[in-house]
C-alpha cells in the first residue's frame, strides 16, 4: 500500500548540531509539506514544495531549508538546531498536479525532536 | 487573510451529535474550508471539505452559510472513537497567494 513515512521517529540532540528529518512518500504525490506542532500554536508550515526541484517557504522558515531532487522524498534540515526548535515535526503530501493547496494532505506520523 | 478561530474544547456524550464552528471572519472567494481529525501520536487525517452550502460524506457533514465567514463540522452520533482534535483549514489558492491557515483545534472529549 501507498503511505508516507517519517524518519527518525524521537529524536534528541544538542544546540548547534545540523539536523535531518527524512520524509519519504509512495503516492507519486506532487505536493510535499513539512510542518512543526506545538502546543498552543496548532500546525504551522514551514516549507512546501510542488515539484521537483521547487521549493517555497512557508510561515516558520527561519533556521530550516529543504530539498526537492525527486517526487519520493522532501527532506527537512535543521542548520543549526536551537532549543526553540523542540517540536513535533509532520511531513505530508498531496496530489494537485496544477499547484493547488485544496486538495487533501496525507500526513506521516510524525517526528518528535529535543533540542538540548 | 483569512484567520481561523474554533474552541479550543468540548465535552459531549456517546451517541449525540457534535457541532463544532470555526470562524473565519476574512475568507476570500477563492478559499475552500477543510477539516481534519488528529488522534494522539498521529498525523492529522482529512475529514470533509468545502466551498459553500452544505457537504456529506460517510463520518461527518460540513455547513458552511452563505456569508462563509464560519462553517460547522457536524459529527453525527458520536462514539468513544471520535475524541480527538479537530483542525479547521482554510486554503488560499489564488494566484501567487497561496495560503493555508490552521486554526489551532478544538479538542472533542466523548463521555460513556
Amino acid at each position: 500500500d501507498a503511505e508516507i513515512t517519517q524518519s527518525p521517529r524521537h529524536k534528541i540532540t544538542e544546540t548547534g548540531r545540523q539536523v535531518t528529518l527524512a520524509c519519504h512518500q509512495t503516492w507519486n504525490h506532487n505536493n510535499m509539506f513539512w510542518y512543526r506542532q506545538d502546543l498552543g500554536h496548532g500546525l504551522r508550515l514551514i516549507h512546501y514544495s510542488y515539484g521537483v526541484h521547487d521549493t517555497n517557504k512557508g510561515e516558520v522558515s527561519d533556521g530550516y531549508s529543504v530539498s526537492r531532487s525527486n517526487t519520493e522524498d522532501l527532506p527537512l534540515t535543521l542548520e543549526s538546531a536551537a532549543s526553540s526548535q523542540t517540536s513535533v515535526y509532520f511531513c505530508a503530501s498531496s496530489e494537485s498536479i496544477s499547484l493547488k493547496l485544496t486538495d487533501t494532505q496525507y500526513f506521516g506520523p510524525g517526528t518528535r525532536l529535543t533540542v538540548l | 487573510l483569512a484567520k481561523t478561530t474554533q474552541p479550543i474544547s468540548m465535552d459531549s456524550y456517546e451517541g449525540q451529535e457534535v457541532n463544532i464552528t470555526c470562524s473565519h471572519n476574512n475568507i476570500a472567494t477563492n478559499d475552500y474550508i477543510t477539516w481534519y481529525q488528529q488522534f494522539p501520536s498521529q498525523g492529522p487525517r482529512f475529514i470533509i471539505q468545502g466551498y459553500k452550502t452544505k457537504v456529506t460524506n460517510e463520518v461527518a457533514s460540513l455547513f458552511i452559510p452563505a456569508d462563509r465567514k464560519s462553517s460547522t463540522l457536524s459529527l453525527p452520533r458520536v462514539s468513544l472513537s471520535d475524541t480527538a482534535v479537530y483542525y479547521c483549514l482554510v486554503v488560499t489558492n489564488a494566484g501567487n497567494n497561496r495560503k493555508l491557515i490552521w486554526g489551532l483545534g478544538t479538542s472533542l472529549a466523548v463521555n460513556p
